[in-house]
């Protein structure tokens, strides 16, 4: 079946450092990649997403590659904030009308 | 209006009730889904409505009963529940009622449900 492994956490940042959060996946044919955001009490936010191959998505600075070859969708922010303090999702839909989800990436960004 | 809407926020219920968890959309999203998450974990997908009809159930307990009155309205009716079934519960729209998605979800904010 479809899997999404993601990066262990927790990742403890200073402010305006880079961000890397790995993402890798299994899934039959050509799936649709995401990011999503939950900041603490609320819900998931849908943060970017790619639909094919070599698409980039990219959202509030950060950006995702949809990599093929690798099946990987790397998110990537170049100077992160207080303010991005959250979990990351990363998640695929294959053609099964549903999404699998990673087990998710706590960010800490420190002043 | 681009948001998912669920009441209440916050429920506290024992085991022995009866309560509903309530979710509306009016982006015209034919696709409508409920979640559960516990802390720390990612949702984990319960039930799927595409066209007001249930096309997945992930082998849900029948004490959770969902109900798709029409194409705005997705509702949780919960009766007879554990401690164990104390989680947060995410409602989520898409604009792909079916096969592989191409939008992604929009997540309502939940409702923290606590069972004593």
């Amino acid at each position: 079946g479809d899997s999404v492994t993601q990066m262990e956490g927790p990742v403890t940042l200073s402010e305006e450092a880079f961000l890397t959060i790995n993402c890798t996946y299994t899934a039959t044919g050509y799936p649709s990649l995401f990011w999503y955001v939950q900041y603490p009490g609320e819900g998931l936010q849908l943060l970017l997403k790619a639909t094919k191959a070599d698409d980039k998505g990219s959202n509030k600075g950060f950006e995702a590659t949809y990599r093929k070859e690798t099946t990987s969708f790397h998110l990537e922010k170049g100077s992160v904030q207080v303010s991005d303090s959250a979990v990351y999702f990363c998640a695929l839909s294959g053609n099964a009308g549903k999404s699998t989800f990673g087990d998710g990436t706590t960010l800490t960004v420190k002043p | 209006d681009t948001e998912v809407t669920q009441t209440p926020k916050h429920l506290v219920m024992g085991m022995t009730n009866k309560k509903s968890l309530k979710c509306e959309q009016h982006m015209g999203h034919r696709a409508m889904y409920w979640y559960k998450q516990k802390a720390k974990k990612p949702p984990e997908l319960m039930f799927v409505y595409s066209y007001e009809k249930l096309s997945i159930n992930e082998s849900v307990p029948s004490r959770f009963s969902p109900e798709c009155p029409n194409s705005s309205l997705l509702n949780l009716h919960l009766h007879a529940l554990q401690p164990e079934d104390s989680a947060l519960y995410l409602c989520a729209s898409s604009q792909s009622p079916e096969g592989r998605n191409y939008y992604g979800y929009t997540f309502g904010s939940g409702t923290r449900l606590t069972v004593v």
